[in-house]
């Protein structure tokens, strides 16, 4: 079984400048979150759907950062314009349920770097 | 507000050697989970604790759950290199009709051969 894959696994651009992040997740996965993690600091949660429903975006830092996921499969996260400060990684995760103990499975991440 | 502290930040060992790394809080968490994760790779679910004071044990991995479910900790026997990488804990909050996880900030193990 394919695990979470994510797309592109570097991205360097320019302040200002567009970028999109792609996440597939586990087939028949309903949840699929995104995280972050800046230079030095704690993964952060960013937001989480159920199948094509955000269920909590409370962690999405502005309104910079736009997350889709058309049918309930993969997810693309935006970031228009792009700052400095938006530079880290990026991990998708997904899971077939949400208990509290349930198993996320993660991708290997994008490295957003915004010079 | 860092809800999930660990410590030690940096950890560097022989292996061989026993090591402790601690996950502690303020607050009551009703699980945590320990993850690790490796270079260029995302973290990997390693266990779960969900009684306060359960011990579960994963071949040399010992986890525990405090008492009061605010702290927990791994201990690692006769650490080897393939134990390198960086350990997480992680925590449910719930929140907006679901749960969402805070992580700590990890402890980042380097074992020397």
């Amino acid at each position: 079984e394919a695990g979470v894959t994510q797309f592109p696994s570097h991205s360097v651009i320019e302040k200002g400048q567009t970028v999109t992040l792609r996440c597939d997740p586990i087939s028949g996965h309903d949840n699929l979150y995104w995280y972050r993690r800046v230079m030095g600091k704690e993964i952060k949660f960013l937001l989480h759907f159920v199948k094509e429903s955000k269920q909590d975006e409370s962690g999405m830092p502005n309104n910079r950062f736009l997350a889709e996921r058309t049918g309930g499969t993969y997810s693309t996260l935006k970031v228009q314009p792009a700052e400095l400060e938006d530079s880290g990684v990026y991990f998708c995760a997904s899971s077939q349920v949400v208990t509290g103990t349930d198993t996320q499975y993660f991708g290997p991440g994008t490295r957003l770097t915004v010079l | 507000t860092q809800l999930l502290e660990q410590s030690p930040q940096f950890l560097s060992i022989q292996e061989g050697e026993n090591l402790t790394v601690y996950c502690n809080s303020s607050s009551v968490f009703s699980s945590l989970q320990w993850y690790r994760q490796e270079p260029g790779e995302g973290p990997v679910l390693l266990v779960t604790v969900v009684t306060g004071g359960e011990v579960k044990k994963l071949k040399r991995l010992t986890f525990q759950f405090g008492d009061a479910r605010k702290d927990s900790s791994l201990h690692i026997t006769a650490a080897q290199p393939g134990d390198t990488g960086l350990y997480l804990c992680a925590g449910p909050r719930w929140t907006s009709g679901t749960y969402k996880y805070i992580f700590g900030t990890g402890t980042r193990l380097k074992v020397l051969a």
